[in-house]
């Protein structure tokens, strides 16, 4: 079974400066999906951006960008030029390519960002 | 385009008793996902729909969980009789993937939060 481990309960950053959350897996598969989905306090998760595992390329997506590292396991999510809107929990998900359960999200506990004028 | 909706948004009823979970996804989105995030733990898949079908629901805690897609539209998830330790957010999320891409986005609902005293 795959897990996926986010070792920051919380981050603060002040706003327009860069932090980056960290997220480690576990999996045994070759091909799989990444994901950094953020939840803002009116709790509707919307997905912040997507890795494809086959692609070396680190995935961008405006101010953020992902630091994937297949064989470390290892998918961190750099925001930069923070603002008072990534205020948030994130959370880091892992998802097979196939097999019966293709369509599971599996998540990370969150990390609660708090972002400081 | 109206996004995922779930009903009833809170829900707080007594152990013993029976509660029925709605969620409709987006318009034309034929995979439908449940999860649910009990206090202080991760988020944890569920089951997955695929039109009517189940296609995994390997996520289900035990037989006292009911989940049904009718006619590949709105979906229900009934738990009876509940218990206290199914207190928690539930969470409904739809994607639109069809064939072998298994990398979509999956939209999620607001949750519903069911508190079991």
């Amino acid at each position: 079974a795959q897990t996926v481990t986010q070792s920051q309960p919380e981050m603060s950053v002040q706003e327009a400066e860069t932090v980056t959350l960290s997220c480690t897996y576990d999996t045994s598969e070759s091909d799989y999906y990444l994901f950094w989905y953020k939840q803002p306090p009116s709790r509707q998760m919307i997905l912040v951006i997507r890795q494809e595992a086959y692609k070396q390329q680190n995935a961008t997506e405006n101010r953020f960008s992902v630091n994937f590292q297949k064989a470390a396991k290892s998918f961190s999510l750099k925001i930069s030029d923070s603002q008072l809107g990534d205020a948030a929990m994130y959370f880091c998900a892992y998802r097979s390519a196939g097999g019966t359960s293709y369509g599971k999200l599996t998540f990370g506990q969150g990390t609660i960002l708090t972002v400081h004028p | 385009e109206a996004g995922v909706t779930q009903f009833p948004s809170h829900s707080v009823i007594e152990k013993g008793q029976t509660v029925t979970l709605r969620c409709d996804p987006i318009s034309g989105h034929d995979n439908l996902y449940w999860y649910r995030r009990v206090m202080g733990k991760e988020i944890k898949f569920l089951l997955h729909f695929v039109k009517e079908s189940k296609q995994d629901e390997s996520g289900m805690p035990n037989n006292r969980f009911l989940a049904e897609r009718t006619g590949g539209t709105y979906s229900t998830l009934k738990v009876q009789p509940a218990e206290l330790e199914d207190s928690g957010v539930y969470f409904c999320a739809s994607s639109q993937e069809r064939g072998q891409w298994r990398g979509g986005e999956q939209y999620f609902g607001p949750g519903t939060r069911l508190t079991v005293t």
